[in-house]
Parts: C-alpha cells; sequence; structure tokens
C-alpha cells in the first residue's frame, strides 16, 4: 500500500537492551514525525524531520533516544540501554508539507515492550 | 509544557444518539486538529479547524475552534457501531513542529 509503514510491528525486548525502530514514510512526505503513545493515552511528541534535518528533537525523553533520517526518507529510532518506562507505542507521522500544518499521516506503530 | 485537557474520558451510548466531546487547553493554539484512532492502528485525522470561532463538518462530524483559540468540540450526529474508538483532539501552532495531543475520549456505542 501507500501508507506509512513501520516494523516491527511488536517488538519484546530484555532491560537494557538496544532497538530499532524503522519508519517508511509515504513516498515525497518531505516531514517526518515520531511520537510516543503510553498505554491511555495520547500521542506525545518525540522529534521532527523535514528532509534530512532534525529540527526539533525536545520531545526525546533522554540521550538513550537517538532518530535519524539520513536520506531524507526512512527513518530510525533508536533506543539504548531500554528501560521499563520506555514500553510504549511509537508511532511515526510523515506529511507532504513543511511543519505540521499539513495533514499527518500516521503508521499502525511498533509495540515495544521491554521485560 | 502545554497540556490538553479532553472530556470526558469515555462514553457509553446507544446506537443512533448524538455525541459532543470537548479539547480544553491552558495555552492558545492557532490550528486544532481532530483524530480518531482504532485499536492497532494509528490516528487518522477527522477534522482541522484554522481559524478562531470556525465551524467545519465532515458527514456526521462537526467541530468548532473555540473563540479563546483555548478549546474546540467535537459532536457526532446518529452515532453508529462504527464509530467505536478513541477520539483525540490537537493543538498546533505554525512556528513549531509538533502537535499537542490530548489523552483521548473513549467512545463505545451500543447497537
Amino acid at each position: 500500500g501507500a501508507g506509512v509503514s513501520q516494523s516491527p510491528r511488536y517488538k519484546v525486548a530484555k532491560r537494557g537492551q538496544d532497538v530499532a525502530l524503522r519508519c517508511d514514510p509515504i513516498s515525497g512526505h518531505v516531514s517526518l514525525f515520531w511520537y510516543q503513545q503510553a498505554l491511555g493515552q495520547g500521542p506525545e511528541f518525540l522529534t521532527y524531520f523535514q528532509n534530512e534535518a532534525q529540527l526539533d528533537k525536545s520531545g526525546l525523553p533522554s540521550d538513550r533516544f537517538f532518530a535519524e533520517r539520513p536520506e531524507g526518507s526512512v527513518s530510525t529510532l533508536k533506543i539504548q540501554r531500554t528501560q521499563q518506562e520506555d514500553s510504549a507505542v511509537y508511532l511515526c507521522a510523515s506529511s507532504r508539507g513543511l511543519g505540521g500544518i499539513y495533514e499527518q499521516y500516521f503508521g499502525p506503530g511498533t509495540r515495544l515492550t521491554v521485560t | 509544557g502545554q497540556q490538553l485537557n479532553q472530556s470526558p474520558q469515555s462514553m457509553f451510548i446507544q446506537e443512533g444518539e448524538d455525541v459532543s466531546m470537548n479539547c480544553t487547553s491552558s495555552s492558545i493554539f492557532n490550528t486544532w486538529l481532530w483524530y480518531k484512532q482504532d485499536p492497532g492502528e494509528g490516528p487518522v485525522l477527522l477534522i482541522a479547524l484554522y481559524k478562531a470561532g470556525e465551524l467545519t463538518s465532515n458527514g456526521r462530524l462537526t467541530a468548532q475552534f473555540g473563540t479563546t483559540r483555548k478549546d474546540s468540540f467535537l459532536n457526532i450526529s446518529a452515532s453508529i457501531p462504527s464509530d467505536v474508538g478513541i477520539y483525540f483532539c490537537a493543538g498546533y501552532n505554525t512556528n513549531a513542529g509538533k502537535s499537542t495531543f490530548g489523552d483521548g475520549t473513549t467512545l463505545t456505542v451500543k447497537p
């Protein structure tokens, strides 16, 4: 399909392991966003890319979280030394324009469980 | 930081009833967005509001951007079973890349 895809859909990690979550945005979309959604809550902003430039990373909870989008398309969110509080659904969204003013199309998310 | 309060937290209604939910903020937004999220999926945009006082409809859905820019409401008329899901409001300012989401209203529709 032509939507945003994310992989893996589910990830179980032991505390202390590193994980990498992938986002394939809609082809040609300039902006890409990562959100963290805890159970029973709304998505919380993590970081925003415009093409390959990371313009806002103010939502990343700690320096264990790192995101990249080296060629301005696929993005990877990496979490080092995972902790139990990192358990959440990680959502990726893309939009065709600059910034969040244009409709953001969300992927299905990656559910991360840290044991 | 900015926080959005959504109410009610959950609603149980009969099919055919109308539904109203709202969202208030401690600070101003210049765009309000309403999303619906189904289990195992990402949120899908329902309605976007760009001007204070604006009233916008999308089928059975109607949303309004409050005149103070600190609130918005969403109405669903003549609810049907497929309206079941979690509805989120989100606020956005054009000088920022991010949207701030509320914690959602969970809607259950009994046939």
